[in-house]
């Protein structure tokens, strides 16, 4: 799978929006981009995905550049409840093991009132 | 709609007794995976089966654990004579399909704590 690099940690104004990036340089065609956050305690919670364009649902906008070789994260107005450890994964599309993502260290978003 | 259920949220065993993990997938779902992170470390891929089958058990530890997923109830993670360093949080996660499109949806996760 295609390593991913994101900074270990950010910080965002309540009410603002909060960009995360990623950078997957390594990505292949047929990879999707995954983000995931975990709430301390908590289970990971699937935020949203995308292979080539960009993507937005209730919770963020994904948007993923031409080349493919990095991402932004996106959520439009942070609250406080939005402070977690946020996870940038590549997902294989095709062939086994497209379910074991590797989860990395991650960017800890912390919004600050 | 019930999200994955997982109980008990958190499990204390002595060195040398058996743990069992319980997880309910969401409904519709028949793909089940686990997941195992280590006190300050990352998520690991453990298993993925569906109902009866196991199809990946090649994250999980080859002696004393074990996992199923039976055709009626949840699947299960079972450890046996557990030692101090099985303890960790337990994650299960289930999706509608086995393709990458699919999200896999955790549950909260059992903690076991082995004293």
């Amino acid at each position: 799978d295609a390593k991913t690099t994101q900074p270990p940690s950010m910080d965002c104004a309540e009410g603002r929006a909060a960009n995360l990036p990623c950078n997957h340089s390594t990505i292949s065609g047929n990879e999707y981009v995954y983000w995931y956050r975990q709430i301390h305690s908590q289970g990971p919670q699937y935020i949203i995905h995308g292979l080539k364009n960009n993507e937005t649902n209730e919770m963020a906008s994904l948007i993923i550049t031409e080349d493919r070789k990095s991402s932004t994260l996106i959520l439009p107005h942070a609250t406080l409840r939005d402070t977690a450890v946020y996870y940038c994964i590549v997902r294989k599309n095709s062939g086994g093991s497209n379910y074991k993502l590797t989860f990395g260290k991650g960017t800890l978003l912390t919004v600050n009132p | 709609n019930a999200g994955v259920m997982q109980n008990p949220r958190h499990l204390v065993r002595r060195r040398g007794q058996e743990a069992r993990l319980r997880c309910s997938p969401m409904k519709g779902h028949s793909h089940v995976y686990w997941y195992r992170q280590l006190p300050e470390e990352g998520l690991k891929f453990m298993v993925y089966l569906q109902k009866e089958n196991i199809i990946d058990e090649s994250g999980m530890p080859k002696e004393r654990f074990s996992a199923e997923f039976p055709k009626e109830g949840p699947s299960i993670l079972r450890i046996q004579q557990v030692v101090r360093g099985d303890s960790a949080a337990y994650f299960c996660a289930s999706s509608s399909q086995d393709r990458a499109s699919s999200p896999l949806h955790f549950g909260n996760g059992t903690r076991l704590t082995v004293t």
